[in-house]
Formats: structure tokens, sequence, C-alpha cells
């Protein structure tokens, strides 16, 4: 089992609508959790960070906590064609922070 | 905004021969790391530093990938010889706290290609 698993994608959603991105994880002691965006052929770029359970919003994104059931995810409202790129998500605490594979996003106009 | 910096930007190198990548991260982080991302799946730990002492290296193919940040500040990460599958983007990061704590900002990445 992967330590941190996302589905690849690609995810596509309508311009405008609500885009929803998961992953799970399997270190329970994993404290820390991170979304980054990468556009394709640039670095990732952090977006949200979030250490407890529950929701934390900036802008149209929110960042979504459950330790208990291992997950995380990220919803993105009134999605824009700019919002199209690679979602990493990427947990940490005491050991090294592991990211996973990403998952692609497409918005449609 | 204080930015991670890398070169070169692109590198292309034959097979068997030396190349070097070079990173000076934000001021002031004294956590650096060096990721590399092959097409299509996450960035993969190499290297990580604090400040001159390298901390994890356990994923690095030490037969021909070195590392080194002899001053605590710049790093350089040298691959030789290169081979076909070292093709990739090769990241660097900084970091305010150490290991998986703190957010990670990426300089803007070498893309290595081995023909």
């Amino acid at each position: 089992q992967k330590e941190v698993e996302q589905n690849s994608g690609p995810l596509s959603v309508p311009e405008g609508a609500i885009a929803s991105l998961n992953c799970t994880y399997s270190d329970r002691g994993s404290q820390s959790f991170f979304w980054y965006r990468q556009y394709s052929g640039k670095s990732p770029e952090l977006i949200m960070s979030i250490y407890s359970n529950g929701d934390k919003e900036d802008g149209r994104f929110t960042a979504q906590l459950n330790k208990a059931s291992q997950y995380v995810s990220l919803l993105i409202r009134d999605s824009q064609p700019s919002d199209s790129a690679t979602y990493l998500c990427a947990k940490g605490g005491a050991q090294k922070l592991v990211f996973g594979q990403g998952t692609r996003l497409t918005i449609n106009p | 905004e204080a930015e991670v910096a890398q070169s070169p930007r692109y590198k292309i190198t034959e097979k068997s021969q030396a190349v070097a990548f070079w990173c000076d991260p934000i001021s002031g982080h004294a956590t650096l790391y060096w990721y590399r991302q092959i097409l299509g799946q996450g960035p993969e730990l190499l290297v990580q530093f604090q400040d001159e002492s390298v901390v994890d290296d356990s994923q690095l193919p030490k037969d021909r990938f070195s590392a080194e940040r002899l001053k605590g500040v710049d790093s350089t990460l040298k691959i030789q010889p290169a081979e076909l599958g070292d093709s990739a983007m090769y990241l660097c990061a900084s970091s305010l706290a150490p290991q998986g704590y703190s957010p990670l900002h990426f300089g803007n990445g070498t893309r290595l290609t081995v023909t």
C-alpha cells in the first residue's frame, strides 16, 4: 500500500462547478498535510496546509482533514479554467514529507 | 516574495556524462531538499539537508549521485555517470522547519534529458 494515494484522473469538471479532490494515507502518525498545484512543466506551488481535523478555507479552496478515516480532501469552488493542473497531496510529521502521484484536473469552459 | 533559485532550467546530456545542478534556498531556511519527479508521478525525495548535514539520503543512488551543501547555504547535486533513466525534473526546495512539519517552497526545477 502506498503511503499517500490519489486517483490519477483525469478529473473533468465544468467551469463554475465544485471540483473535489481526494487523498488517503496509511500512516496514522502523520500530523501535517499539504495540497500543491502543479501546472504542466512547472514546479509545485503550495495552495493549502492543514494540521487538525475539520475544514480550512482560503478563498475558493477548502481543505478537509479526517484523521480517523485517514483522508484529506480539497474542494475548489467556482472552478475556473486556470485551475486546470495536477494537484499533489502530501503528508508529513516526524517522518519525511511524502507526496501522492497527483490528480490531473481539467476545467471545461 | 523570496524564491528558491535553481540552475540550469534545462539540461540535455549524453549518457555516461557528468551533470550538476545548483540550488540557492530562501534566506533563513535551514532545511534544503532535492527531489526527483518522473513524468506522471509525485516528487520523490533524494536527499535532505539540515544546515550542512545530510539527514536523509536513503533514496539517493549513491553509486552515481552525490550532493553537498558545504556552507549550509547553497547546494549542488551531481550525477556521474548519467543514465537514460535519470531523465526527469529535479526539484530543489527549502523550508523553515525540518522534516514534514513545514510546507516546502520549490524552485523552478531543472528538466534533465539524457540521450
